[in-house]
């Protein structure tokens, strides 16, 4: 069974903080993933995809992706209020399929 | 920017009543989703649907449920006889061809079954 593995949290971070979520997943066929941020009662809204190892960053987030230990993280500086919400890591295969972790929830204290 | 949208934004049924929720996906997407999320719990898999037909569904996704593409643009999902459990926000999303693509969500149907 392919699973995606994440710690529930709830994780909290002062304001201005550096907020870091981890992600595992079991399926070394795994192609591509993705973060996403979920603000309860809404839709699941994409922050960040990553393809191959490495970094990659866009504004204030840092995806970081190492295949061989099947492991994705999500790195958000200054943290901010707004930044409050569940965060998905999601990993898709070869046969678009997805697969979703259970979510960290981040609460930013200002 | 293209959206997906979806209909209607809560739906309030009586048990073993049926259910449909609507979808269009974005216009030039292939690929499409139907996920559940329970109040609390992960998003869950149930149909993708590709070239008019299922080509993956979950163990969620019993007699119960199907799908259907009647026209170029709508995706519905129908729940034969809702139970308590159905109850729970809806998501379709949808992918361009590549699996590199991200899944794009819509805003969800709040289910509620009563």
């Amino acid at each position: 069974q392919k699973e995606v593995e994440q710690n529930s949290g709830p994780l909290s971070v002062p304001e201005g903080a550096i907020a870091s979520l981890n992600c595992t997943y079991s399926d070394r066929g795994s192609q591509s993933f993705f973060w996403y941020r979920q603000y309860s009662g809404k839709s699941p809204e994409l922050i960040m995809s990553i393809y191959s190892n490495g970094d990659k960053e866009d504004g204030r987030f840092t995806a970081q992706l190492n295949k061989a230990s099947q492991y994705v993280s999500l790195l958000i500086r200054d943290s901010q209020p707004s930044d409050s919400a569940t965060y998905l890591c999601a990993v898709n295969n070869m046969g678009n399929q997805f697969y979703f972790g259970t979510g960290t929830s981040l609460t930013v204290i200002p | 920017e293209p959206e997906v949208t979806q209909t209607p934004s809560h739906q309030v049924t009586q048990m073993g009543q049926e259910v449909i929720l609507r979808c269009v996906p974005i216009s030039n997407h292939l690929y499409f989703y139907w996920y559940r999320q329970i109040l609390g719990q992960k998003v869950e898999f149930l149909v993708s649907f590709y070239n008019n037909e299922i080509s993956e569904k979950s163990e969620i996704f019993d007699d119960q449920f199907s799908v259907e593409r009647p026209d170029g643009s709508n995706f519905t999902l129908k729940i034969r006889s809702t139970k308590l459990e159905d109850s729970a926000m809806y998501f379709c999303a949808s992918i361009l061809t590549s699996s590199n693509s991200p899944l794009h969500f819509g805003n969800g149907t709040r289910l509620t079954v009563t």
